[in-house]
């Protein structure tokens, strides 16, 4: 089983939309990150948190440190926002940290 | 200028041949990692080198090895390529700051066909 489960695999939503994907995680974290995976392949991190929630224009970021569940909402969804989103658990170790990732979410959205 | 890039964008190679993949950073950061990625199953750590002289094997270590010539490079080779080592590769970096957030910056990624 995956440290890093993520949900749903795909997503398809009509623009405008308000778009949920959601991401559970096994082990003690340090931190969770989201990234986004553009079409041509950059990848670029969108958030990164241990508590509460984090908002960067209609992006929206949650996480439960109880559950080890975390949330990424993106509000009034539109074309642009077609990517394959990433969650990502940072392990702490001795000298540093390191990712664990989920498969990632790939979404579509029509205009 | 990018502050991560690889070399080569692309290689298509043939079974049993040498290649290394090149990863260079103008972060000035000290942490840096390789993954790679196969769709279905998302990004995986090849090896990761917190400073010059720390390096570590990742999930996914056997088939390849790793030289961190200075802080700004880290190279992935694979002495004997076979084909189910055909996938994209990413670098990335992060820097070393205590107690906060360390983001990870990613090169754009080396598209490797091994025939």
């Amino acid at each position: 089983k995956n440290e890093v489960e993520q949900s749903p695999q795909n997503l398809t939503a009509q623009e405008g939309e308000f778009i949920t994907i959601n991401c559970s995680y096994s082990v003690g974290i340090s931190a969770l990150h989201w990234l986004q995976q553009h079409p041509g392949g950059g990848i670029v991190s969108l958030f990164m948190l241990s508590s509460g929630k984090k908002k960067h224009g209609r992006l929206i970021a949650t996480i439960n440190i109880q559950e080890k569940h975390s949330s990424l909402h993106i509000t009034a969804s539109h074309p642009r926002d077609s990517a394959v989103y990433i969650c990502a658990a940072e392990l702490r170790e001795t000298s540093g940290s390191r990712l664990t990732f989920g498969e990632g979410t790939q979404l579509t959205v029509n205009p | 200028d990018a502050d991560v890039t690889q070399t080569p964008r692309n290689r298509i190679t043939k079974t049993g041949k040498r290649i290394m993949l090149e990863c260079s950073q103008t972060k000035g950061h000290d942490r840096m990692y390789w993954y790679r990625q196969d769709p279905g199953l998302g990004l995986r750590l090849i090896y990761y080198s917190f400073d010059v002289k720390d390096i570590n094997k990742g999930e996914i270590s056997d088939g390849y090895s790793v030289s961190r010539q200075a802080q700004a490079k880290f190279s992935l080779s694979l002495e004997s390529a076979i084909p189910n080592q055909t996938a994209l590769y990413f670098c990335a970096t992060s820097d070393a700051i205590p107690g906060a957030y360390n983001e990870q910056f990613f090169g754009p990624g080396t598209r490797l066909t091994v025939l």
